[in-house]
Protein backbone atom coordinates (compact mmCIF):
# COMPACT_ATOMS: atom_id res chain seq x y z
CA UNK A 1 0.00 0.00 0.00
CA UNK A 2 1.10 3.73 -0.36
CA UNK A 3 2.38 5.35 2.30
CA UNK A 4 1.72 8.74 2.86
CA UNK A 5 3.60 10.73 5.09
CA UNK A 6 2.14 13.97 6.59
CA UNK A 7 4.49 16.74 8.73
CA UNK A 8 4.60 18.17 10.96
CA UNK A 9 2.05 16.12 13.14
CA UNK A 10 1.26 19.05 15.24
CA UNK A 11 1.62 23.12 14.74
CA UNK A 12 0.85 26.33 16.55
CA UNK A 13 0.69 29.39 14.67
CA UNK A 14 -1.80 32.87 15.42
CA UNK A 15 -4.57 34.16 13.58
CA UNK A 16 -3.47 35.86 10.44
CA UNK A 17 -0.21 33.42 10.67
CA UNK A 18 0.39 31.70 6.52
CA UNK A 19 1.08 27.69 7.61
CA UNK A 20 2.09 25.21 5.46
CA UNK A 21 1.16 21.38 5.97
CA UNK A 22 3.20 18.52 3.92
CA UNK A 23 2.37 15.03 2.64
CA UNK A 24 4.95 13.07 1.33
CA UNK A 25 3.97 9.68 -0.99
CA UNK A 26 5.95 6.15 -0.89
CA UNK A 27 5.30 5.99 -4.83
CA UNK A 28 4.24 8.67 -7.50
CA UNK A 29 0.63 9.55 -7.55
CA UNK A 30 0.29 12.10 -10.18
CA UNK A 31 -1.86 14.78 -8.68
CA UNK A 32 -4.79 12.04 -6.71
CA UNK A 33 -4.45 13.73 -3.61
CA UNK A 34 -6.97 15.61 -1.04
CA UNK A 35 -6.95 17.30 1.89
CA UNK A 36 -9.69 17.67 4.44
CA UNK A 37 -10.31 19.76 7.61
CA UNK A 38 -11.71 17.97 10.74
CA UNK A 39 -13.17 19.62 14.16
CA UNK A 40 -13.75 17.51 17.22
CA UNK A 41 -16.25 15.54 17.18
CA UNK A 42 -17.63 16.48 13.11
CA UNK A 43 -16.93 14.65 9.95
CA UNK A 44 -13.99 15.47 7.94
CA UNK A 45 -14.59 18.00 5.32
CA UNK A 46 -13.12 18.32 1.35
CA UNK A 47 -11.00 21.34 0.97
CA UNK A 48 -9.31 20.53 -1.91
CA UNK A 49 -8.60 17.46 -4.45
CA UNK A 50 -6.55 16.87 -7.57
CA UNK A 51 -4.00 18.27 -5.47
CA UNK A 52 -4.63 21.98 -6.00
CA UNK A 53 -8.56 22.47 -7.18
CA UNK A 54 -10.64 24.28 -4.40
CA UNK A 55 -14.00 22.70 -3.62
CA UNK A 56 -16.98 24.29 -4.25
CA UNK A 57 -18.05 26.91 -0.42
CA UNK A 58 -14.42 27.08 0.46
CA UNK A 59 -12.35 30.20 1.41
CA UNK A 60 -9.88 30.66 -1.14
CA UNK A 61 -7.24 31.39 1.46
CA UNK A 62 -6.47 27.69 1.26
CA UNK A 63 -4.72 26.37 -1.63
CA UNK A 64 -3.01 22.76 -2.24
CA UNK A 65 0.01 22.16 -4.53
CA UNK A 66 2.57 19.14 -5.69
CA UNK A 67 2.65 16.51 -7.86
CA UNK A 68 4.03 13.22 -8.29
CA UNK A 69 5.61 12.34 -4.72
CA UNK A 70 5.53 16.00 -2.65
CA UNK A 71 2.21 17.81 -1.91
CA UNK A 72 1.45 20.80 0.32
CA UNK A 73 -1.77 22.54 1.70
CA UNK A 74 -1.16 26.02 2.34
CA UNK A 75 -3.38 28.48 4.66
CA UNK A 76 -2.80 32.28 3.75
CA UNK A 77 -3.93 33.96 6.72
CA UNK A 78 -4.67 31.23 9.51
CA UNK A 79 -8.76 32.78 11.04
CA UNK A 80 -10.36 31.35 13.96
CA UNK A 81 -12.43 28.77 12.56
CA UNK A 82 -9.00 27.20 10.84
CA UNK A 83 -8.03 25.61 14.25
CA UNK A 84 -8.86 21.80 13.41
CA UNK A 85 -6.67 18.73 12.35
CA UNK A 86 -6.07 18.18 8.28
CA UNK A 87 -5.65 15.15 6.31
CA UNK A 88 -4.35 14.04 3.32
CA UNK A 89 -5.62 11.54 1.07
CA UNK A 90 -3.96 9.64 -1.96
CA UNK A 91 -6.99 8.47 -4.05
CA UNK A 92 -4.70 7.08 -6.90
CA UNK A 93 -5.17 3.69 -6.23
CA UNK A 94 -6.83 1.17 -3.52
CA UNK A 95 -6.36 1.05 -1.05
CA UNK A 96 -6.64 4.48 -0.54
CA UNK A 97 -4.55 6.01 2.74
CA UNK A 98 -4.73 8.94 4.34
CA UNK A 99 -1.62 11.00 6.25
CA UNK A 100 -1.05 10.46 9.80
CA UNK A 101 -3.31 14.22 10.52
CA UNK A 102 -1.44 17.98 11.80
CA UNK A 103 -3.32 18.99 14.51
CA UNK A 104 -3.53 23.12 14.00
CA UNK A 105 -3.81 24.59 17.54
CA UNK A 106 -3.88 28.53 18.47
CA UNK A 107 -0.14 30.06 19.94
CA UNK B 1 -28.97 18.13 -0.74
CA UNK B 2 -26.33 15.06 0.07
CA UNK B 3 -27.49 13.18 3.03
CA UNK B 4 -25.50 10.21 4.19
CA UNK B 5 -27.04 8.58 7.63
CA UNK B 6 -24.87 5.35 9.12
CA UNK B 7 -26.44 3.28 11.95
CA UNK B 8 -26.29 -0.11 13.54
CA UNK B 9 -23.38 0.70 15.55
CA UNK B 10 -22.99 0.10 19.67
CA UNK B 11 -21.31 -2.63 21.90
CA UNK B 12 -20.14 -5.74 21.20
CA UNK B 13 -17.89 -8.53 22.31
CA UNK B 14 -14.86 -9.59 20.95
CA UNK B 15 -15.63 -12.40 18.36
CA UNK B 16 -19.27 -11.49 17.41
CA UNK B 17 -21.01 -10.08 14.67
CA UNK B 18 -22.05 -6.61 13.94
CA UNK B 19 -24.08 -5.20 10.38
CA UNK B 20 -23.55 -1.26 9.77
CA UNK B 21 -25.92 0.56 7.84
CA UNK B 22 -25.71 4.05 5.92
CA UNK B 23 -28.38 5.83 4.34
CA UNK B 24 -28.22 8.07 1.29
CA UNK B 25 -30.58 10.39 0.27
CA UNK B 26 -30.23 13.70 -1.99
CA UNK B 27 -27.91 12.27 -4.48
CA UNK B 28 -28.77 9.36 -7.50
CA UNK B 29 -26.96 6.77 -5.48
CA UNK B 30 -26.61 4.00 -7.79
CA UNK B 31 -24.30 6.50 -9.58
CA UNK B 32 -21.84 6.61 -7.04
CA UNK B 33 -19.10 4.63 -5.42
CA UNK B 34 -19.04 4.86 -1.63
CA UNK B 35 -16.64 4.22 0.92
CA UNK B 36 -16.56 3.17 4.65
CA UNK B 37 -13.66 5.06 6.91
CA UNK B 38 -12.90 4.37 10.28
CA UNK B 39 -11.42 6.21 12.79
CA UNK B 40 -10.45 4.86 16.48
CA UNK B 41 -11.13 7.16 19.46
CA UNK B 42 -8.33 9.83 19.66
CA UNK B 43 -6.67 8.44 16.31
CA UNK B 44 -6.53 9.34 12.91
CA UNK B 45 -8.73 8.28 9.45
CA UNK B 46 -8.42 5.04 8.46
CA UNK B 47 -9.88 3.80 5.08
CA UNK B 48 -11.45 0.57 5.45
CA UNK B 49 -13.46 -0.34 2.14
CA UNK B 50 -15.03 0.96 -1.11
CA UNK B 51 -17.64 -0.96 -3.50
CA UNK B 52 -18.08 0.10 -6.58
CA UNK B 53 -21.47 2.14 -7.71
CA UNK B 54 -22.99 -1.22 -9.26
CA UNK B 55 -21.52 -3.38 -6.76
CA UNK B 56 -19.22 -5.50 -8.81
CA UNK B 57 -16.18 -4.49 -7.27
CA UNK B 58 -14.64 -4.01 -3.69
CA UNK B 59 -11.56 -3.47 -2.10
CA UNK B 60 -10.77 -3.57 1.53
CA UNK B 61 -7.67 -2.84 3.59
CA UNK B 62 -5.73 -5.29 4.90
CA UNK B 63 -6.62 -4.95 8.53
CA UNK B 64 -10.38 -5.93 7.42
CA UNK B 65 -9.77 -8.12 4.86
CA UNK B 66 -11.40 -11.37 5.01
CA UNK B 67 -13.44 -10.40 7.96
CA UNK B 68 -15.75 -7.28 6.61
CA UNK B 69 -18.12 -7.07 3.86
CA UNK B 70 -19.17 -4.08 1.92
CA UNK B 71 -22.67 -4.11 -0.11
CA UNK B 72 -24.98 -1.88 -1.46
CA UNK B 73 -28.75 -1.92 -2.15
CA UNK B 74 -29.78 0.59 -4.60
CA UNK B 75 -33.09 -0.09 -4.94
CA UNK B 76 -33.19 0.75 -0.91
CA UNK B 77 -30.09 3.99 -1.36
CA UNK B 78 -28.58 1.63 1.23
CA UNK B 79 -25.11 0.88 1.91
CA UNK B 80 -23.78 -1.86 4.51
CA UNK B 81 -20.91 -3.09 6.31
CA UNK B 82 -20.95 -6.69 7.90
CA UNK B 83 -18.27 -7.32 10.66
CA UNK B 84 -17.63 -10.56 11.32
CA UNK B 85 -14.88 -11.96 14.11
CA UNK B 86 -14.51 -8.40 15.58
CA UNK B 87 -11.67 -7.11 17.38
CA UNK B 88 -10.80 -4.90 20.27
CA UNK B 89 -8.86 -2.51 17.55
CA UNK B 90 -11.54 -2.18 15.23
CA UNK B 91 -13.22 0.01 17.87
CA UNK B 92 -13.68 3.28 16.46
CA UNK B 93 -16.35 5.68 14.82
CA UNK B 94 -17.48 4.25 11.17
CA UNK B 95 -17.85 7.10 8.72
CA UNK B 96 -19.81 6.08 5.32
CA UNK B 97 -18.68 8.88 2.52
CA UNK B 98 -19.55 9.48 -1.15
CA UNK B 99 -16.88 9.65 -3.85
CA UNK B 100 -16.86 12.08 -6.15
CA UNK B 101 -17.42 9.63 -8.96
CA UNK B 102 -18.33 6.33 -10.16
CA UNK B 103 -15.13 5.32 -10.61
CA UNK B 104 -11.93 6.02 -8.61
CA UNK B 105 -11.59 9.64 -7.24
CA UNK B 106 -12.07 11.49 -4.00
CA UNK B 107 -13.94 11.12 -1.11
CA UNK B 108 -16.79 14.77 -1.43
CA UNK B 109 -19.25 13.81 1.33
CA UNK B 110 -19.19 12.03 4.31
CA UNK B 111 -21.64 10.65 7.00
CA UNK B 112 -21.97 12.33 10.88
CA UNK B 113 -20.07 8.56 12.09
CA UNK B 114 -21.62 5.92 14.09
CA UNK B 115 -19.78 4.26 16.86
CA UNK B 116 -19.14 0.73 17.15
CA UNK B 117 -17.37 -0.25 20.82
CA UNK B 118 -15.80 -4.13 20.52
CA UNK B 119 -15.08 -4.42 24.19
CA UNK B 120 -15.92 -7.72 26.87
Amino acid sequence: AIQMTQSPSSLSASVGDRVTITCRASQGIKTDVAWYQQKPGKAPKLLIYAASSLQSGVPSRFSGSGSGTDFTLTISSLQPEDFATYYCLQDYIYPYTFGQGTKLEIK
Amino acid sequence: QVQLVESGGGVVQPGRSLRLSCAASGFTFSSYAIHWVRQAPGKGLEWVSVISYDGSNEYYADSVKGRFTISRDNSKNTLYLQMNSLRAEDTAVYYCARNRYSGIGEIDYWGRGNLVTVSS
